[in-house]
């Protein structure tokens, strides 16, 4: 059964870039799977912030696009999120996932980032 | 975006009781609809992918039905562990989006 764990900086200044990464362990993320961010401001519900394909292949929450890079490292079987010219709105629990929509769909267990200088 | 709506945003029942939470999406997702179980202060967790197909693991009480627009979660005999806030979740269109949530509360 895949794991997933989140990792990175729990403060970011504001303008800054937040920084994610998802380890992934029990699995492969070059196998045909999507790999998933999404976010969840203090007491507020999920937004799905973007997705991977283990092709290398992207779609992202147009709300977010221009600020949002997800990437694989197929080498050290992990993905990441970066997101760029971050404000106090983005201060969220990251969750990282795998294909929430199909079989074995799973999430990591979350990490809070708070923008603040 | 796809909006998606869930009702109710809270529901007080007792253990033992059958309860129903639906999920209305503004244009059709077809089967494309995820539910996911969240406890306080924990990562969400899947139920139930592709509106009716459970996920290994969880228990046979949950169950999800529907396709285009109209969707529902039952819960058909509430254990103690269930008192969660439950998300709907489409993934047919981008950006995939979520409902706002129903909490579900002990009596």
């Amino acid at each position: 059964q895949v794991q997933l764990q989140e990792s990175g900086p729990g403060l970011v200044k504001p303008s800054d870039t937040l920084s994610l990464t998802c380890a992934v362990s029990g699995g492969s993320i070059s196998i045909a799977n999507w790999w998933i961010w999404v976010r969840q401001p203090p007491g507020k519900g999920l937004e799905w912030i973007g997705e991977v394909y283990h092709s290398g292949s992207t779609n992202y929450n147009p709300s977010l696009k221009s600020r949002v890079t997800i990437s694989l490292d197929k080498s050290n079987n992990l993905f990441s999120l970066k997101l760029s010219f971050v404000t106090a709105a983005d201060t969220a629990v990251y969750y990282c996932a795998k294909d929430l929509g199909a079989v074995a769909g799973a999430w990591g267990q979350g990490t809070l980032v708070t923008v603040s200088s | 975006d796809i909006q998606m709506t869930q009702s109710p945003s809270t529901l007080s029942a007792s253990v033992g009781d059958r309860v129903t939470i639906t999920c209305r999406a503004s244009q059709s997702i077809s089967k494309w609809l995820a539910w996911h179980q969240q406890k306080p202060g924990k990562a969400p967790k899947v139920l139930i992918y592709k509106a009716s197909s459970l996920e290994s693991g969880v228990p046979s009480r949950f169950s999800g039905s529907g396709s285009g627009t109209d969707f529902t979660l039952t819960i058909s005999s509430l254990q103690p562990d269930d008192f969660a806030t439950y998300y709907c979740h489409q993934y047919k269109h981008y950006p995939n989006t979520f409902g706002q949530g129903t909490k579900l509360e002990i009596k």
